[in-house]
């Protein structure tokens, strides 16, 4: 089993949708990181988190550590929005982040 | 804003060759990793280096990679004999103590 999930896998939403991504851990973490990958481009971090909310612009992530989940949620979506994004946690006493399989999001005009 | 660079941005390179993927951090960042992203599938964990040693690595960092801080800035990856399966984007990313990761934008290695 992955140690960190994420659904939907793939996302299709029109232009103005609210958005939500979600992301699962089956590990302790000391903080989780939202990432966001264009098409053929680099990586992104978008948040780092480990507890709370937090929020940038459209963007809003949140974290329930004892649920040991997150949500990425993307208001007033556009065009430029499209991309995969990817929960990453950071494993507690270890230094290693593990990278979920990420969520292909579309926005359609 | 500072950023972490990779270069070559494209490695072309003969099965079995070695191939040495290269990496500035950001200055003041302690943590460094590699993660390799091979086409369509999903970015995974190599190795994880701090303190100029590595701290963590995945079961794919196997002898054939190794890692190095050479000079106090350059952080590099090395891959011996290269097979085709290693091709994928390499990507470097760093970070200080409790703050975002920052990654570089690939080195794209393809193995003929």
């Amino acid at each position: 089993k992955n140690e960190v999930e994420q659904s939907p896998q793939n996302l299709t939403a029109q232009e103005g949708e609210f958005i939500t991504i979600n992301c699962s851990y089956s590990v302790g973490i000391s903080a989780l990181h939202w990432l966001q990958q264009h098409p053929g481009g680099g990586i992104v971090s978008l948040f780092m988190l480990s507890s709370g909310k937090k929020k940038h612009g459209r963007l809003i992530a949140t974290i329930n550590i004892q649920e040991k989940h997150s949500s990425l949620h993307i208001t007033a979506s556009h065009p430029r929005d499209s991309a995969v994004y990817i929960c990453a946690v950071e494993k507690t006493s270890y230094d290693k982040v593990i990278f979920g399989p990420g969520t292909s999001l579309s926005v359609i005009p | 804003e500072p950023e972490v660079t990779q270069t070559p941005s494209h490695q072309v390179t003969q099965m079995g060759q070695e191939v040495i993927l290269r990496c500035v951090p950001i200055s003041n960042h302690l943590y460094f990793y590699w993660y390799r992203q091979i086409l369509g599938q999903k970015v995974e964990f190599l190795v994880s280096f701090y303190n100029n040693e590595i701290s963590e690595k995945s079961e794919i960092f196997d002898d054939q990679f190794s890692v190095e801080r050479p000079d106090g800035s350059n952080f590099t990856l090395k891959i011996r004999s290269t097979k085709l399966e290693d091709s994928a984007m390499y990507f470097c990313a760093s970070r200080g103590t409790g703050t975002l990761l920052h990654f570089g934008n690939g080195t794209r290695l393809t193995v003929t």
